[in-house]
Order: structure tokens, then C-alpha cells, then sequence
């Protein structure tokens, strides 16, 4: 199975500071069709997971554009500019490049 | 607006059956695959597999062949998770979440497993 491997597990912010979070692949997640089927996902505190990301940079249906994607293969970054308060909870990068489709351990942003 | 809303909470004892269920509106049933995503009290989301809905097929991830059963109810737009069997490692909040890119989630059903 690919492992995602997501750095930080824990990242402590200040309102309105830049925060990245990483999630690196044990396989390239190139598709043979030529996408890179990586996603980001939030979790606030007793809700269900909210899809920020899709195919690497692409941004979910009213997802405010502070959040961004970016990278490639097996590398990639989930970056925040600027935090507001309701952008705290964890975060999980996914694959589904490669059955299983497999998660990151997760990285929880909290006030510093 | 696309809504997935799921059954309630279940209180069970180890070797019952549940039976999860997830009603999907605001956009055409068959059109988009359903996921199912296991998460365990303060842990992570584990894919368990997923269902497509225009023919019914499941398909499980490893870790869920044997006791677990995808199923439809295309006509009611609902697709189903029953576990039989239960286990105390089954205690968990089960999601489900539509196509691969989980664009929709539904609000989760809880099962608590105890003797």
C-alpha cells in the first residue's frame, strides 16, 4: 500500500500567519492517465471532513483561496496564507492513484 | 445543494449485526460512486472501499473482506454499510463520501461495540 507521510503531525499558528503542511508518497502518485489523484482534506473538531484540494492544486467548490496546492510525484504541499480561526482542525492528504486509496496520519493546526 | 445525510448512532453487542445507511440528495444517485471511510475514536480515516452505484458492484479494501457488505437502495437514492459479526475493534464513526475525490461527506454514523 502507499504510505503518506505527513510533516508536521502538530503545527501551532498565529491568526493570520502562513503555514505549509507536507505529505510525501512512498510511490509516485502519476497516474497512467496523466492526473496525480492527491487530495487535501479538512477536519474540524466534531465534523465530518471537508475536501479542500483535488488533483494536486485544484480548489473545492467554496473553498476560500488562502488555501493552495502544489507539487508533483511524490512531493507534495498543502499551504495556508493566512489563518483565521475556522481553519483550525486536522488535515489529511489522500491518494487514490493506487488501490488502496490511503490517508495521511493526519497534521492538526492549532492557536499558538 | 448535494446532501449525503447518514443513520443514527448504534449501541451494539459483540457478534450483532448493523446495518449503517446514507441517503444521498440534491444530485443524480447513480451518476457518482460511494465511498465508505472507517474512523476509529481519536485516530485517523481509513479507506474501506467503495460501490458503484449504476451497477451495484462493491469493491473492499483488504482489511474489510468477509464481514463487511456494501449495498443500494438506487431506487431510494440510499447506499448501505452492514457489518456482521461485530467486533470491539469496529467501534468507530463510519463516513460516507461521494466519487473518489470525496467531494461530499456525510455527517458520520457512530458505532460503539460493548458487552
Amino acid at each position: 500500500d502507499v504510505v503518506l507521510t505527513q510533516t508536521p503531525s502538530i503545527l501551532s499558528a498565529t491568526i493570520g500567519q502562513s503555514v505549509s503542511i507536507s505529505c510525501r508518497s512512498s510511490q509516485s502518485l502519476l497516474d497512467s492517465d496523466g492526473n496525480t489523484y492527491l487530495y487535501w482534506f479538512l477536519q474540524r473538531p466534531g465534523q465530518s471532513p471537508q475536501r479542500l484540494i483535488y488533483l494536486v492544486s485544484n480548489l473545492g467548490s467554496g473553498v476560500p483561496n488562502r488555501f493552495s496546492g502544489s507539487g508533483s510525484g511524490t512531493d507534495f504541499t498543502l499551504k495556508i496564507s493566512g489563518v483565521e480561526a475556522e481553519d483550525l482542525g486536522v488535515y489529511y492528504c489522500m491518494q487514490a492513484t493506487h488501490a488502496p486509496y490511503t490517508f495521511g496520519a493526519g497534521t492538526k493546526l492549532e492557536l499558538k | 445543494q448535494i446532501q449525503l445525510v447518514q443513520s443514527g448512532p448504534e449501541l451494539k453487542k459483540p457478534g450483532e449485526s448493523v446495518k449503517i445507511s446514507c441517503k444521498a440528495s440534491g444530485y443524480t444517485f447513480t451518476d457518482y460512486a460511494m465511498h465508505w471511510v472507517k474512523q476509529a475514536p481519536g485516530k485517523g480515516l481509513k479507506w474501506m472501499g467503495w460501490i458503484n452505484t449504476y451497477t451495484g458492484k462493491p469493491t473492499y479494501a483488504d482489511d474489510f473482506k468477509g464481514r463487511f457488505v456494501f449495498s443500494l437502495e438506487a431506487s431510494a437514492s440510499t447506499a448501505n454499510l452492514q457489518i456482521s459479526n461485530l467486533k470491539n475493534e469496529d467501534t468507530a464513526t463510519y463516513f460516507c463520501a461521494r466519487r473518489g475525490g470525496m467531494d461530499a461527506w456525510g455527517q458520520g454514523a457512530s458505532v460503539t461495540v460493548s458487552s
